[in-house]
């Protein structure tokens, strides 16, 4: 079945330093792919998504592409701040059935220190 | 224009009680879903709904119950609690794809 695989957390980093998170998924068919963003104490709000291969989406300085090549939606920022903090989950649309059901991975959490 | 309302917000049950999670949404969307977080996993699909009057299971149902009589609201009912159903609760709602989420129900069944 379809599933997402995300790396191990926590990332910590110090702020301005370079962020990535490793996303890869298996689906069947061609889904589109989200990250989503957790602070703490909160429901998860969408951060960016892409619905097809060599989409790239974006938003607050976060960027990610979906690469069908290598079954990948790497998460990247080239300068973290404290506030970007949170718990960061990926995941994609399982359109099997009547609705888009999203399939997510475990999370990582980030920690960006002054 | 509020979005995805919870209540409540926190709550410890007994074993053995049951209770509902209320889940409102003002945003005239169709579908609906009931998720389940577990310390340091993914969210779980409990139940979704494309539409007042149609629910369906999704990964993780036993020991739940959904109904949907309007648009906007989408109750999840626990009849007989369980130590296994502590975990935060999560409903969202959905246009086309992108979900929107409200700020959840933290359970703790003792």
């Amino acid at each position: 079945g379809n599933s997402v695989t995300q790396m191990e957390g926590p990332v910590t980093l110090s702020e301005e330093a370079f962020l990535t998170i490793n996303c890869t998924y298996t689906a069947t068919g061609y889904p589109s792919l989200f990250w989503y963003v957790q602070y703490p104490g909160e429901g998860l709000q969408l951060l960016l998504k892409a619905t097809k291969a060599d989409d790239k989406g974006s938003n607050k300085g976060f960027e990610a592409t979906y690469r069908k090549e290598t079954t990948s939606f790497h998460l990247e920022k080239g300068s973290v701040q404290v506030s970007d903090s949170a718990v960061y989950f990926c995941a994609l649309s399982d359109s099997t059935g009547d609705t888009d059901k999203l399939i997510f991975g475990t999370g990582t959490r980030l920690q960006v220190f002054p | 224009n509020a979005g995805v309302t919870q209540t409540p917000k926190f709550r410890i049950l007994k074993i053995g009680q049951s209770m509902t999670l209320q889940c409102t949404q003002d945003m005239n969307h169709n579908y609906m879903y009931w998720y389940r977080q577990d310390p340091g996993m993914g969210l779980k699909l409990i139940y979704y709904s494309v539409g007042a009057g149609i629910t369906d299971k999704g990964e993780v149902p036993n020991g739940y119950n959904v109904s949907r009589s309007t648009t906007e609201d989408f109750p999840l009912r626990l009849e007989l609690a369980a130590p296994s159903q502590t975990s935060v609760y999560f409903c969202a709602s959905s246009l086309y794809n992108e979900q929107y989420f409200g700020p959840g129900t933290r359970l703790t069944v003792t």
